[in-house]
């Protein structure tokens, strides 16, 4: 049985950082794209960023670009997300889901770590 | 403002049939494939349909999904009360090079 288990959420001031963690297992790790997704408190879901099966292609929304860093460590079948100078606005439940390559799609989800950026 | 665009809310009755709209631009939905997800309260999305229209195992054939030009649809048929949920489109787009959300649906059964 596939389980994405995410941590490392947890309240964090303005210009802060953060490392979020997600341990999968129940599944071939290496042979899968991995994404973050995030909602913010009573919105609709965003995609954060998504990387390859080996690392060698990541993406990244806009709003985040330069300022969080998506990684993975296939022998430890972790994904992470490295949140550096946190805003109000990236305050929100993120999931790691697997997949996401273009024209792929998120089958698995994480239940999901609450951010919230506040002073 | 989200780059997919949904209706913010839809309706329905026990037994009738239902459709989210799902529209986009030749960048997204008019060159790659959509996917929809189901949210109830306080949970994870579940993939509902992917790659246009297919089906995950588990998911009841009531929900079907569609593409044409740039835009797509989710359809609901045989509603239930607990089809009660937020339902989201998503398509990556070439533009952006990532992908985008539409801005989801609330849809209450009455």
């Amino acid at each position: 049985e596939v389980h994405l288990v995410e941590s490392g959420g947890g309240l964090v001031q303005p210009g802060g950082s953060l490392r979020l963690s997600c341990a999968a297992s129940g599944f071939t790790f290496s042979s899968y794209w991995m994404s973050w997704v995030r909602q913010a408190p009573g919105k609709g879901l965003e995609w954060v960023a998504n990387i390859k099966q080996d690392g060698s292609e990541k993406y990244y929304v806009d709003s985040v670009k330069g300022r969080f860093t998506i990684s993975r460590d296939n022998a430890k079948n972790s994904l992470y997300l490295q949140m550096n100078s946190l805003r109000v606005e990236d305050t929100a439940v993120y999931y790691c889901a697997r997949g996401g390559s273009r024209n792929g799609y998120w089958m698995y989800w994480g239940q999901g770590t609450l951010v919230p950026v506040s002073s | 403002q989200s780059v997919l665009t949904q209706p913010p809310s839809a309706s329905g009755t026990p037994g009738q049939r239902v459709t989210i709209s799902c529209s986009g631009s030749s960048s997204n939905i008019g060159t790659n494939t959509v996917n929809w997800f189901q949210q109830l309260p306080g949970t994870a999305p579940k993939l509902l349909i992917y790659s246009n229209n297919q089906r995950p195992s588990g998911v009841p054939d009531r929900f079907s999904g569609s593409k044409s030009g740039t835009s797509a649809s989710l359809a609901i048929s045989g509603l239930q009360s607990e089809d009660e949920a937020d339902f989201y489109c998503a398509a990556w787009d070439d533009s952006l090079n990532g992908w985008v959300f539409g801005g989801g649906t609330k849809l209450t059964v009455l």
